[in-house]
């Protein structure tokens, strides 16, 4: 089945303390993107990628890393997680980016809580 | 920088009513314009989308018509159903200046009562 997987799908951290959500896509598409989700705000783009070893800036990108080691995963890094980082986050994929106006395949999301 | 617009929710409807989500953008090239659904618990999925002036994009009784005079891309349902309920989010991608994400609105939660 093709699909945008993300793990873990909840978590709770406390301030500090580093780490890793990863998504991974079985479509092999070259696009790759993270979002988070916040009320009243919609959604914005942390990071994205464009193929592997290409990656740039999104609107928030403050706070996060990201790599793309391999075609198929893209994961998010917290090097040191703050409250204000609370959020859902989403992980996204296309054949080629949404320039080209194919769909984007969103992951389930995970839901994190920074203490 | 672009922006998306949409109408505040949450929005209340009986079964069977006529649905508008009211979406307007702002954008300096040339968007194509997206509709995405996001059912409880769910990822979000691609309701439909249009990617010139005066398209129509339909899927599942939605449509959406870019209207390119009024910067405006307001989704419509003749008859909603219980399932229809979740949230709806409008979006844009720009392609004039190769920007490779996706702009989203806030989101408006639509809930359909049998």
């Amino acid at each position: 089945e093709a699909q945008v997987t993300q793990n873990p799908r909840y978590l709770i951290t406390v301030t500090g303390k580093k780490l890793t959500v990863t998504c991974s896509q079985n479509m092999n598409h070259e696009y790759m993107s993270w979002y988070r989700q916040d009320p009243g705000l919609g959604l914005r783009q942390i990071y994205y990628s464009m193929n592997v070893e290409v990656t740039d800036k999104g609107d928030v990108p403050e706070g996060y890393k990201v790599s793309r080691k391999e075609k198929r995963n893209f994961p998010l890094i917290l090097e040191s997680p703050s409250p204000n980082q609370t959020s859902l986050y989403f992980c996204a994929s296309s054949p080629t980016g949404p320039i080209l106006q194919e769909t984007q395949y969103f992951g389930p999301g995970t839901r994190l809580l920074v203490l | 920088g672009d922006s998306v617009t949409q109408m505040e929710g949450p929005v209340t409807l009986s079964e069977e009513a006529f649905l508008t989500i009211n979406c307007t953008y702002t954008a300096t090239g040339y968007p194509s314009l997206f509709w995405y659904v996001q059912y409880p618990g769910e990822g979000l999925q691609l309701l439909l989308k249009a990617t010139k002036a005066d398209d129509k994009g339909s899927n599942k009784g939605f449509e959406a018509t870019y209207r390119k005079e009024t910067t405006s891309f307001h989704l419509e349902k003749g008859s909603v159903q219980v399932s229809d309920s979740a949230v709806y989010f409008c979006a844009l991608s720009d392609v004039l200046f190769g920007n490779e994400k996706l702009t989203f609105g806030t989101g408006t939660r639509l809930t359909i009562i049998p």
